[in-house]
């Protein structure tokens, strides 16, 4: 069971934008940086922002991350209906020394 | 170019053992930790462990502790998953990834392609 909580879905018009969260706890978020996953489906998952809010070479810059105390958001502004996937945050846990995705937030483009 | 390349799909029947592997090219394989993640159908992703390429040391998730193990050889740069006593509930989309480090807090850059495991009898 994931200690890491994000909305089961999120939706908006194109050009609109959307913002996922992700909740966790003191040993995981609070003190590790979070990295956030796209998934279209019949894919591997891409990675889209680490280091809370560096992007990979390759990224627009639509996508961005942030992180305060236990909470991280992705925000996704100007919409595509490219955008419409499964979107994950992902940490470590300091004191089980092991990883852990959040449950995973439906993006649909309305 | 760099890229971790996986072995097919698999089908098994509940109790026995599966192993995948995950070939890496295009960078230096003992310089980078690799994880398993696995997706079952209809599922989120989940973190299945941790291997140091380096010195094989390994971190797996408490849920497979016992019933999964990771190794490598460094001389093929491959990463091999091994679970025994399979069941139903093992059937899903396996994968590896490479680690960025602990300084960018262990995210997955590259990924490979991904290995069907079908529990079925």
């Amino acid at each position: 069971q994931s200690t890491l909580t994000q909305p089961p879905s999120v939706s908006a018009a194109p050009g609109q934008r959307v913002t996922i969260s992700c909740s966790g706890i003191s040993s995981n978020i609070a003190n590790n940086f979070v990295s956030w996953y796209q998934l279209l489906p019949g894919t591997a998952p891409k990675l889209l922002i680490f280091d809370d809010n560096k992007r990979p070479s390759g990224i627009p810059g639509r996508f961005s991350g942030s992180r305060s105390g236990t909470s991280a958001t992705l925000d996704i502004t100007g919409l595509q209906t490219g955008d419409e996937a499964e979107y994950y945050c992902a940490t470590w846990d300091s004191s089980l020394s092991t990883g852990g995705f959040g449950g995973g937030t439906k993006v649909t483009v309305l | 170019q760099v890229q971790l390349v996986q072995s097919g799909a698999e089908v098994k029947k509940p109790g026995a053992s599966v192993k995948v592997s995950c070939k890496a090219s295009g960078f230096s394989f003992s310089s980078y930790f690799m994880h398993w993640v696995r997706q079952a159908p209809g599922q989120g992703l989940e973190w299945m462990g941790i291997i140091n390429t380096s010195d094989g040391g390994t971190r797996y998730a408490q849920k497979f502790q016992g019933r999964v193990i990771m190794t490598r050889d460094t001389s093929t740069s491959t990463v091999y998953m091994e679970v025994s006593s399979v069941r139903s509930e093992d059937t899903a989309v396996y994968y590896c990834a490479r680690d960025l480090g602990a300084a960018a807090g262990h995210a997955f850059d590259i990924w490979g392609q991904g290995t069907m495991v079908t529990v079925s009898s």
